[in-house]
């Protein structure tokens, strides 16, 4: 059964700091890009940012560029988003989110919620 | 960037309608698109790849066509089960882009 399960969500102060995990299993991690995803409370979906299968290729979206970075850690089927600078606007649930965009191979973790408040 | 425009942004229907919902990408994206439903709490599942392929395991009320700007997603007759919002997503270049989303309600 494939499955991602994101961690590493919390409430944290603007201008503070926050490192969200997903842990992979069940598919071959390291043939996959990987993204994160997320949406605010009430609103629609938001891409975040890409990474490669090997890391060759990183993309992130203009509204977090300069404050997020994208890793991954084949070796330990792992995605992680490390998040600087964090602002109300910030506030989300966050998804990992794998796929081969030509086939039917689409995988979600649950979410994990980040709130950014003071 | 390329933006997505989908609508209606609401739909109020009944079980056994048949329903469509559009996105209009700003420039083209051959059929680089997706659709998703979500639910409230749940994270997006994708119904159609590659604009018009069927994910597996999804009925095949669900159906998607559309290439280069203009895109569709049809459910040919409604069930209790499909109430819910849907939105598509554009692969084509990044940065990737979800339309602004679809909320289908019941009559």
């Amino acid at each position: 059964e494939v499955q991602l399960v994101e961690s590493g969500g919390g409430l944290v102060k603007p201008g503070g700091s926050l490192r969200l995990s997903c842990a992979a299993s069940g598919f071959t991690f390291s043939s996959y890009s990987m993204n994160w995803v997320r949406q605010a409370p009430g609103k629609g979906l938001e891409w975040v940012s890409s990474i490669s299968s090997s890391s060759s290729y990183i993309y992130y979206a203009d509204s977090v560029k300069g404050r997020f970075t994208i890793s991954r850690d084949n070796a330990k089927n792992s995605l992680y988003l490390q998040m600087n600078s964090l602002r109300a606007e910030d506030t989300a649930v966050y998804y990992c989110q794998g796929n081969d965009w030509g086939t039917d191979h689409d995988y979600w973790g649950q979410g994990t919620l980040v709130t950014v408040s003071s | 960037d390329i933006q997505m425009t989908q609508s209606p942004s609401s739909l109020s229907a009944s079980v056994g309608d048949r329903v469509t919902i559009t996105c209009r990408a700003s420039q083209g994206i051959r059929n680089d698109l997706g659709w998703y439903q979500q639910k409230p709490g749940k994270a997006p599942k994708r119904l159609i790849y590659a604009a018009s392929s069927l994910q597996s395991g999804v009925p095949s009320r669900f159906s998607g066509s559309g290439s280069g700007t203009e895109f569709t997603l049809t459910i040919s007759s409604l069930q209790p089960e499909d109430f819910a919002t849907y939105y598509c997503l554009q692969h084509n270049s990044y940065s990737y882009t979800f339309g602004q989303g679809t909320k289908l309600e019941i009559k």
